[in-house]
């Protein structure tokens, strides 16, 4: 069945470093969703990614989906404490029947 | 809008007894989605409803099972609980039938004795 798996499981890095979460899918996606989960939270939408190729920038964090539609990106510049949380990427399967398979999530601790 | 809520939003239960969540959608949403978050696997879909009918299923035993009501309330029930049931329980409502954006609830953590 459709996997979709996230690389790394755990990152610290230091405040004003840059960190990047990568995620694969198994199969061809039709889209990508990006969530963001704060310690103690539940997850929160960040952004959807459709089209093959495609860019989106929101202030410091910039979402990528790859040409073939099986993987995606998450970069955050100048990391800030506020960033600290886990990371999903969410991808639906192709037709109207696909289900949405969550990653299982980057940490990101980041050090003041 | 108010958002997603779900109660109880915690749960003490021991095994073999059976538990029901509820999940109240955001106005106007007809998608309910339920998932269940443990550490060391992450969030794993359980079940999604549109309509009141079942559109997708995750790979869970049959001992979870659940439902939609008319005015898009989602219930979600475990029967013959197990230990490792204990997990959070999140419900996510969207706007399309086709898992668009998800908006969480807070979750209801479950504990297994």
């Amino acid at each position: 069945g459709q996997q979709v798996m996230q690389i790394p499981q755990y990152q610290h890095v230091q405040e004003g470093e840059d960190f990047t979460t990568y995620c694969n899918s198994s199969t061809t996606l039709s889209n990508i969703q990006w969530y963001k989960q704060r310690p103690g939270g539940h997850p929160v939408f960040l952004i959807q990614l459709v089209k093959s190729g495609e860019v989106k920038k929101q202030k410091r964090l910039t979402f990528q989906f790859g040409e073939a539609k099986k993987n995606s990106s998450l970069h955050i510049t100048a990391t800030q404490t506020t960033d600290v949380g886990t990371y999903f990427c969410a991808g639906r399967g192709s037709g109207n029947t696909g289900k949405l398979i969550f990653g299982q999530g980057t940490t990101l601790q980041v050090k003041p | 809008k108010a958002g997603v809520t779900q109660t109880p939003r915690y749960l003490i239960k021991t095994r073999g007894q059976q538990v029901t969540l509820s999940c109240s959608p955001i106005s106007g949403h007809r998608s309910v989605s339920w998932y269940q978050q443990t550490p060391g696997q992450g969030l794993q879909f359980l079940f999604e409803y549109f309509s009141e009918t079942q559109r997708n299923k995750g790979n869970f035993p049959g001992r979870f099972s659940g439902r939609q009501f008319s005015n898009s309330r989602s219930e979600m029930n475990v029967s013959t609980l197990e230990l490792g049931d204990s997990a959070l329980y999140l419900c996510a409502s969207s706007f399309s039938d086709r898992q668009g954006t998800q908006y969480f609830g807070p979750g209801t953590r479950l504990l297994v004795l």
